[in-house]
């Protein structure tokens, strides 16, 4: 079946530093990709769909200069976490669109001190 | 908009017993629903995916059922074991996109 890859799974970084996260499709393309954030003991929440070859589209309330997505191919979206400050210390997840429906990366745990 | 609701939001039962997680969605209008685990600190992992011309899907103990009139999903656990221990999540698309809706979750926990 379809998987999506994403690295790291887990990074701690110091305060104001940037953060790259990677998502990867490795059996099939995606034109369309999702990034999630899940907060402590909440659900995951939409923050941006990631076009290949466009901008990405960010939900209401999140940054999009602090959350820069890049989607440059067609098996290859980037969420980087720029100045990043402890409230940005979370869970996020990729999907990325298959064949079948939708498949989810495995999720980067962020923590920043 | 599409608004998705776990019950119950957390659960604690004896090992061996079957047990019925529920979802409900709003809008009715998906193209599927899936179920997801996740494990305390971990990511996620897909249990069952139920296409909207499905009622069913089963994987081992697993039983996904989907009633889109409704709006309602179950997920049965069969003969519960402690390693079952985890979250489970629902999901269902947002009207007309393909962007999920993740529900809140139920927290199970398998007594040995």
């Amino acid at each position: 079946g379809a998987v999506v890859s994403q690295h790291p799974s887990r990074v701690i970084c110091k305060s104001g530093t940037s953060v790259k996260i990677e998502c990867r499709s490795l059996d099939f393309q995606a034109t369309t990709m999702f990034w999630y954030r899940q907060f402590p003991k909440q659900s995951l929440m939409l923050m941006a769909t990631s076009n290949e070859g466009s901008k990405a589209t960010y939900e209401q309330g999140v940054e999009k200069d602090k959350f820069l997505i890049n989607h440059a191919s067609l098996t290859l979206s980037t969420l980087t976490v720029t100045s990043a400050h402890p409230e940005d210390s979370s869970f996020y997840i990729c999907s990325a669109r298959d064949f079948y429906g939708y498949t989810f990366g495995s999720g980067t745990r962020l923590t920043v001190v | 908009k599409q608004e998705v609701t776990q019950i119950p939001a957390a659960l604690s039962v004896p090992e061996g017993e079957n047990l019925v997680l529920n979802c409900s969605f709003t809008d009715s209008a998906i193209y599927n629903l899936q179920w997801f685990r996740q494990d305390p600190g971990k990511g996620l992992t897909s249990l069952l995916l139920i296409q909207s011309s499905q009622r069913e899907q089963t994987s081992g103990r697993l039983n996904a059922s989907l009633d889109k009139s409704s709006g309602r999903s179950t997920l049965y656990i069969a003969a519960s074991q402690p390693g079952d221990s985890a979250t489970y999540l629902c999901a269902a698309p947002s009207s007309g996109t393909y962007k999920y809706i993740f529900g809140t979750g139920t927290r199970l926990k398998v007594l040995a």
